[in-house]
């Protein structure tokens, strides 16, 4: 049962251009979306998240979009640099519901 | 710099053979993830525990798989019979979770890679 997916499994951008990684999930009661990043050997990290009364949050060069009314959201990496290469997992959950679920990941590679 | 601790970080064994994996969670963490990272799957929830108590061990097989919180800093994974297709990496988190300002980030541990021959 996939409430959440990342239907790239893979991206490939250019340094300094933007990376836009994407995320559609299935269950309308999710309220709260979070974006981890993860580098190989190393277990997931928290880089941002949205609550579902916004439609944007930005953190420096990571903006998150939240499409309520399409069930989307998407990660914005401007400008995309190689350090940023790794997998990013999209995620949701419910309020007073510990339950997040994960998308399958994207692996993001910038090349120089 | 407070972190989430697994052991062991690679696990080999045999079909048939017990496997326990071991999480310590951030000091003061309410909550407890355990994950299950496969190549098609992403990060599957197996089971969390909140103060201790299981709250949902859905995503777990019953049958080969349990969970555990000795006590508040360890939690235990354990499959016996281990199979081939236990092979994964696993995953803990920790979260400190309804207190105060709502915050649903987990704090992972760097995993446990298990290859079941």
């Amino acid at each position: 049962d996939q409430q959440v997916k990342q239907n790239s499994p893979s991206l490939s951008v250019q340094e300094g251009r933007i990376s836009i990684l994407n995320c559609d999930y299935t269950n309308s009661m999710f309220d709260y979306f979070l974006w981890y990043k993860k580098y190989p050997a190393e277990g997931p990290t928290f880089l941002i998240s949205i609550s579902s009364i916004k439609d944007k949050n930005e953190d420096g060069r990571f903006t998150v979009f939240l499409n309520k009314s399409a069930k989307h959201l998407s990660l914005h990496i401007v400008p995309s640099q190689p350090g940023d290469s790794a997998v990013y997992f999209c995620a949701a959950t419910q309020y007073n519901n510990n339950d997040m679920r994960f998308g399958a990941g994207t692996r993001l590679t910038v090349k120089p | 710099d407070a972190r989430v601790t697994q052991t062991p970080r690679h696990k080999v064994t045999e079909m048939g053979q017990e496997v326990t994996m071991r999480c310590q969670p951030i000091l003061g963490h309410n909550t407890v993830f355990w994950y299950r990272q496969t190549m098609m799957q992403g990060l599957e929830l197996l089971a969390y525990f909140r103060n201790r108590a299981p709250l949902d061990d859905s995503g777990m097989p019953k049958d080969r798989f349990s969970a555990e919180m000795p006590d508040a800093t360890l939690a235990t994974l354990k499959i016996q019979p281990s199979e081939p297709r236990d092979s994964a990496v696993y995953f803990c988190a920790s979260a400190a979770l309804g207190r105060g300002p709502r915050t649903d980030t987990q704090y992972f541990g760097p995993g446990t890679r298990l290859t079941v021959l």
